[in-house]
């Protein structure tokens, strides 16, 4: 399917486990961004990548890690999740200089 | 990044015209006034954007202040679709595309 999915839509997971979300997108975007929405806090960008193999760190890239060996794949880990990152988590990609089109969200919940 | 400033909600009666502001006062001349909105359990998505002068699309318009340092979304017949909350972002011109989100506008439409 065209545009840009997420999975999983939901996932609930035990603190200290590894969690993967994906975010894939099929309009060959340069840019890819994640993003978690917590309430109170509004959208604040983790992390971002401007082309295959390069990424920087948003506002709040602590306890994250990605990677982007492809360029419509963006995948997020949380490498030992903890309960404050219990969110929800977008991805969204772009073209240079237009603008960011996002995916449907997974919602996170860390017990 | 230059900061935008947004009333934290806002009403309006449907079918009514609905302008919505934002101040910018910081703003740099190569920074583009974007508008996003995210509809309730959805990922945002873009409105509108413009440098200096007035924009119209099919979704909304943008008035910009002459100094800049202001600007405006209007929607022109608002619906109960449209209750949504719209972030107003500046985002730089030749830069690596990322967006930082504020608290943006709550929109009430009252039917």
């Amino acid at each position: 399917d065209a545009g840009i999915t997420q999975s999983p839509r939901y996932k609930i997971t035990e603190t200290g486990r590894q969690v993967t979300l994906m975010c894939h997108q099929t309009w060959s975007h340069s840019y890819m961004f994640w993003y978690r929405q917590d309430l109170g806090h509004g959208l604040r960008l983790i992390y971002y990548s401007a082309a295959a193999d390069i990424t920087d760190k948003g506002e709040v890239p602590d306890g994250y890690v990605v990677s982007r060996s492809k360029t419509e794949n963006f995948p997020l880990t949380l490498e030992s999740a903890t309960r404050s990152q219990t969110s929800v988590y977008f991805c969204a990609s772009s073209v240079s200089g237009r603008e960011q089109f996002f995916g449907p969200g997974t919602r996170l919940t860390v017990l | 990044d230059a900061k935008t400033t947004q009333p934290n909600s806002m009403e309006s009666n449907e079918e009514e015209p609905v302008h919505l502001p934002c101040n910018h006062s910081t703003i740099s001349g190569t920074d583009y006034i974007h508008w996003y909105r995210q509809l309730p359990s959805q990922g945002p998505e873009y409105v509108i954007h413009g440098l200096t002068s007035n924009v119209n699309n099919r979704m909304a318009s943008l008035a910009i202040a002459e100094d800049r340092k202001s600007s405006t979304l209007i929607l022109h017949r608002a619906t109960l679709r449209d209750a949504a909350v719209y972030y107003c972002i500046l985002r730089a011109r030749n830069r690596d595309d990322k967006i930082i989100f504020g608290k943006g506008t709550r929109l009430h439409i009252l039917p």
